[in-house]
């Protein structure tokens, strides 16, 4: 079965500086891969997912993120972060079959200082 | 389209009450899941309805649970009677077609407290 850790709970960042949040899976082939946001008293909002071809995904509000097969790594990256990013942010894997439920991981809070 | 719709926003009940929370999926979808989200356990899958039809009930932590599905634009989840570690947020979200590989469009959630 299909897993996944966010090692850092949360991450507090300067506004204007960079971000990238860590997200390790597991499954035993190409899996399908996902971020989500939650902003505070909101539901889930898809940021992005990568299925397959160009490892590198262009996803909404200038996030990015990197699929690393040698790493099993999905990391998420922000070049300049706004206050408005202060959310929680998880990262999610799927079967390549894509007929069994996503897998979330525990989540990231981010905060975002002046 | 509005967007998933979730009813109440909060619910505030005493313990043994009977508690029912509502869902209204996107129209046209097809998938339909029911979430809980926690401190301690992060994000749950209850459970989730292809069609209508309830197709994995393994996450609904015991019978005090029950999840239905009349209609393609109606879902409830009960507690009966509810406990005080109950108290969380479910979600309800709703997919176009997979179940996993499309995306899945989350309501704003319902914050349960249980006195």
């Amino acid at each position: 079965a299909q897993s996944v850790t966010q090692p850092d709970i949360h991450i507090t960042v300067s506004e204007g500086a960079s971000l990238e949040l860590r997200c390790n899976y597991s499954y035993g082939a190409t899996p399908y891969l996902f971020w989500y946001v939650q902003s505070p008293g909101q539901g889930l909002q898809l940021l992005l997912k990568y299925f397959s071809g160009d490892t590198l995904v262009q996803g909404i509000k200038g996030f990015e993120a990197e699929f690393k097969r040698s790493q099993s790594s999905f990391n998420l990256r922000k070049p300049s972060v706004h206050w408005s990013d202060a959310a929680e942010y998880f990262c999610a894997v799927a079967s390549y079959s894509g007929n069994t439920p996503l897998v979330f991981g525990k989540g990231t809070r981010l905060s975002v200082i002046a | 389209d509005a967007g998933v719709i979730q009813s109440p926003r909060h619910e505030v009940t005493e313990m043994g009450q009977e508690v029912t929370l509502r869902c209204k999926p996107i129209s046209g979808h097809d998938y339909l899941f029911w979430y809980r989200q926690t401190m301690m356990r992060g994000l749950e899958l209850l459970i989730y309805f292809n069609n209508n039809v309830p197709i994995d009930d393994s996450g609904m932590p015991e019978d005090r649970f029950s999840a239905k599905m009349p209609n393609a634009s109606f879902s409830t989840l009960k507690i009966q009677p509810s406990e005080p570690r109950d108290s969380a947020v479910y979600f309800c979200a709703s997919s176009f077609d997979t179940v996993a590989a499309d995306t899945q469009y989350f309501g704003p959630g319902t914050r349960l407290t249980v006195l």
